[in-house]
């Protein structure tokens, strides 16, 4: 299958700082990219779409200036999460799929933590 | 509205079968998706069904029933490796993914 490739893994900030995650795609283009937010023990929850070159669509209740979302290429976006603060330490996960693709590939994940 | 329901919880034993249900109500229907989840992990892709039937890949089979709204996810010889939450997923007719809450599965020896 295809590879996603998501950095960092892990990051600690300080609460107020910013944190930027990176998701690619290894070897196809991704048309469109997915970002989750993960709590413990709870489902993925969609917080964003984006298309390459387009902005992102935000889902209900997911604040726009706080996770910026930029899908500048067909193999990179980024999510940079602002202002974090210590009720955003969550796992985030971004998913791509190319044109016409059915199955969307998921990243490693990020685990985010605010101290 | 749009829901995806799924046992919270099941175990079952080494070496024996075990069925995860799941089922859905969505706006338009363009396939289900089965993905594994181990703890901490992102997950990672299952299964595929659009038509109805039973899909079969190695120890692991999916079956859909569009008509009733039903899939199941079907493992067999359970190893502990096996041992993760099961994620059902439905695409609507936006293609975009409804994700279930994830059924976590115990393995006992």
């Amino acid at each position: 299958g295809a590879v996603v490739s998501q950095h960092p893994s892990w990051v600690i900030c300080k609460s107020g700082t910013s944190v930027k995650i990176e998701c690619r795609s290894l070897d196809f283009q991704a048309t469109t990219m997915f970002w989750y937010r993960q709590f413990p023990k709870q489902s993925l929850m969609l917080m964003a779409t984006s298309n390459e070159g387009s902005k992102a669509t935000y889902e209900q209740g997911v604040e726009k200036d706080k996770f910026l979302i930029n899908h500048a290429s067909l193999t990179l976006s980024t999510l940079t999460v602002t202002s974090a603060h210590p009720e955003d330490s969550s796992f985030y996960i971004c998913s791509a799929k190319g044109t016409g693709d059915t199955e969307a590939f998921f990243g490693q994940g990020t685990r985010l933590t605010v101290v | 509205g749009q829901n995806i329901d799924q046992p919270t919880e099941m175990t079952a034993t080494e070496g024996a079968i075990v069925q995860i249900n799941c089922t859905y109500q969505t706006s338009g229907f363009n396939g289900l998706f089965w993905y594994q989840q181990h703890a901490g992990e992102a997950p990672t892709f299952l299964s595929y069904n659009v038509l109805d039937g039973l899909e079969e890949k190695g120890r692991f089979s999916s079956f859909l029933s569009r008509s009733k709204g039903y899939s199941y996810l079907l493992l067999k010889e359970l190893q502990m490796k096996d041992s993760a939450s099961y994620l059902c997923a439905c695409m609507d007719s936006n293609y975009q993914l409804i994700w279930g809450a994830g059924t976590k599965l115990i393995i006992k020896p």
